[in-house]
């Protein structure tokens, strides 16, 4: 079965700069799909990112992008220009690319704090 | 269509009552799912629809809980006899089973859940 580890239940960054959260995931499987989702406190979670593991190169999304190490199964998000709003709960996320369902697996997330 | 729809939003229940959750997914997808949430933790898979048809349900969905997706649109989740340890976010998803022009065929949309209270 497929594991999803978040190590870092809180983080927290200065306005304007630069976080990484971190993400790795156990799987026997060689080709899938990562994900990053945002939930801000009360509201509805998002997509922020979404990797596909047959891609080498790292996904990016305007000040959002990934370290994607599939040797290493590890899978960061990389916050740039750190804004308040980007204050929420990020959930890494795995979905197999084969079977009938396509669950997401999730980790159990990572507070991101932002201080002004 | 503005996204996937959870009613109510909010439901505050005694032990051993029966609750119902509705779900209304994005209309052109045909893939629903549902996740619990408790406090502290990440979504965790429940159950699967594609159309009208249960494909796929979580050890984590006891013989308490039935969900059904009668016309392949909207869905429901019941949990009769309800414990204090069904508190919890249940969060609805839905997703296209082949690609949609801009979107890709395996990214999941979720609702604003439904946050259970089991007093």
């Amino acid at each position: 079965a497929q594991t999803v580890t978040q190590s870092q239940p809180e983080m927290s960054v200065q306005e304007a700069e630069t976080v990484t959260l971190s993400c790795t995931y156990d799987t026997s499987e060689s080709d899938y799909y990562l994900f990053w989702y945002k939930q801000p406190p009360s509201r509805q979670m998002i997509l922020v990112i979404r990797q596909e593991a047959y891609k080498q190169q790292n996904a990016t999304e305007n000040r959002f992008s990934v370290n994607f190490q599939k040797a290493a199964k590890s899978f960061s998000l990389k916050i740039s220009d750190s804004q308040l709003g980007d204050a929420a709960m990020y959930f890494c996320a795995y979905r197999s690319v084969g079977g009938s369902q396509g669950n997401l697996i999730f980790g159990k997330g990572t507070k991101l704090s932002v201080k002004p | 269509d503005t996204g996937v729809s959870q009613n109510p939003r909010h439901k505050i229940t005694k032990r051993g009552q029966n609750v119902t959750f509705r779900c209304d997914p994005i209309s052109e997808h045909n893939r629903l799912y549902w996740y619990r949430q408790t406090l502290g933790q990440g979504p965790e898979f429940l159950t699967y629809f594609q159309n009208e048809a249960q494909l796929e349900k979580s050890r984590l969905l006891s013989d308490r809980f039935s969900a059904e997706r009668p016309k392949g649109s909207f869905s429901t989740l019941e949990i009769q006899r309800t414990e204090q340890g069904d508190s919890a976010m249940y969060l609805c998803a839905s997703s296209p089973s082949r690609p949609v022009p801009g979107l890709p065929s395996y990214e999941q949309y979720f609702g604003p859940g439904t946050r259970l209270t089991v007093t």
